[in-house]
């Protein structure tokens, strides 16, 4: 069975402070996808990662995924309030019987305080 | 693009009544879509994996007489929910993925079930 650890489980900041949340797994990914989600609804993906060393940008969050593809982190510059959320890490494989499934990390509540 | 529907967004029901939900991919045609559970402020619960014209794959622990899953078309699975009970009660989530891709699931709104 694949897991994805995700840590902090909660974060309360300041905004325009800095943070990082990160996922890590002793098992290799296909891919490694972010999502945040908003209280009673869907999430949304934010990013997909697929190759080692990868690093993608999307306005203030940066996203990685590890050499090894086992862990991946996202990092937001300057938070906002509008950035308040569950953020959700998920990884894929491409083959075997998981074909297409999607591992979750536990999730990390963001609350950023004006 | 990649949009996923859900009907009905919320539902009451009584105990020992069943209720169905709807997910649909709207602009994408998905092969496999997927039913998830998620309790207050956790994360996601892989509840089944749907395919188009088979049968679905349960993960373990989930009862299949209880949530019956159905992938009629390419565009439309429906979760069942039959002789709900109040610990039935949570947020059912779905998601597609794009027949033509590999990684990506694309979320519908969830539908919020409350059995009194």
């Amino acid at each position: 069975t694949q897991l994805l650890e995700q840590s902090p489980q909660f974060l309360s900041i300041q905004e325009g402070e800095n943070l990082t949340v990160y996922c890590n797994s002793s098992s290799v990914f296909s891919s490694l996808q972010w999502y945040r989600q908003e209280p009673g609804e869907g999430p949304v993906l934010l990013v997909t990662v697929v190759t080692g060393g990868e690093v993608k940008k999307l306005k203030r969050l940066t996203f990685q995924f590890g050499d090894a593809r086992k862990d991946s982190s996202l990092h937001i510059t300057a938070a906002q309030p509008g950035d308040t959320g569950l953020y959700l890490c998920a990884g894929a494989n491409a083959g075997g019987t998981s074909y297409g499934k999607l591992t979750f990390g536990q999730g990390t509540i963001l609350t950023v305080h004006p | 693009g990649a949009v996923v529907s859900q009907h009905p967004s919320w539902v009451i029901c009584k105990s020992g009544t069943s209720v169905k939900i709807e997910c649909r991919s709207l602009d994408f045609q998905a092969t496999t879509m997927f039913w998830y559970r998620q309790f207050p402020k956790q994360s996601l619960m892989l509840m089944a994996t749907s395919n188009e014209g088979s049968k679905a794959t349960y993960e373990q622990g989930v009862e299949k007489d209880k949530f019956l899953i159905n992938h009629a078309s390419l565009t439309l699975s429906t979760l069942t929910v039959t002789s709900a009970h109040p610990e039935d009660s949570s947020f059912y989530i779905c998601s597609a993925r794009d027949f033509r891709g590999v990684y990506e699931q694309y979320f519908g709104p969830g539908t919020r079930l409350t059995v009194t």
